[in-house]
């Protein structure tokens, strides 16, 4: 079954560095086009970025624009976000999500999830 | 930037009853709309895309319409496992944009 497994949450202080894996199985990883999003505590979901199946194209939400950087290495079938300059307004739970394949084109909607990973920004 | 908008923010229904949850687009987003169902402590999961398709797996009891900017998710008959965070989210143009949710909570 498709399984969606993040790791290296943390605290981390303002103007810090981290990086997220999200380890994918039970499916081709490198057919799917993968996402980050977010949810602040007790907020709702923000889409923070995403990566198309052989890295040909990114793009970021603006509010990470410049300070996170998607990655993939289909080889491990794993999913990275870099995250540095970080801010307070940064802590969330972080997701990865595999976006929907509808007749072999990504469609970006969200069929798996992952349980999250939670980054706490504070001094 | 599309902003999308939902109504109410929390819903108090009596189980066996039937919820109506409203998602409004900002501008059109066509039929480019997905819904999630969220619980406590969980990942979201994909109830409803394509505006009105359910996702596999989805009990029947759950329905969507709408297009445009106007949207709407059905639930026919709460069951104690539907109360809930429920979230929309636009597809159609980057960034990708969910609304701020509605909880559907036990009357």
């Amino acid at each position: 079954q498709v399984q969606l497994v993040e790791s290296g949450g943390g605290l981390v202080k303002p103007g810090g560095s981290l990086r997220l894996s999200c380890a994918a199985s039970g499916f081709t990883f490198s057919d799917y086009y993968m996402s980050w999003i977010r949810q602040a505590p007790g907020k709702g979901l923000e889409w923070v970025s995403y990566i198309s199946s052989s890295s040909s194209y990114t793009n970021y939400a603006d509010s990470v624009k410049g300070r996170f950087t998607i990655s993939r290495d289909n080889a491990k079938n794993s999913l990275y976000l870099q995250m540095n300059s970080l801010r307070a307004e940064d802590t969330a739970v972080y997701y990865c999500a595999r976006e929907a394949m509808v007749r072999g084109a990504a469609n970006p909607y969200f069929d798996y999830w992952g349980q999250g990973t939670l980054v706490t920004v504070s001094s | 930037e599309i902003v999308m908008t939902q109504s109410p923010a929390t819903l108090s229904v009596s189980p066996g009853e039937r919820a109506t949850l409203s998602c409004r687009a900002s501008q059109s987003v066509s039929s480019n709309l997905a819904w999630y169902q969220q619980k406590p402590g969980q990942a979201p999961r994909l109830l409803i895309y394509g505006a009105s398709t359910r996702a596999t797996g989805i009990p029947a009891r759950f329905s969507g319409s709408g297009s445009g900017t106007e949207f709407t998710l059905t639930i026919s008959s709460l069951q104690s496992e539907d109360f809930a965070v429920y979230y929309c989210q636009q597809y159609n143009n980057w960034p990708l944009a969910f609304g701020q949710g509605t909880k559907v909570e036990i009357k």
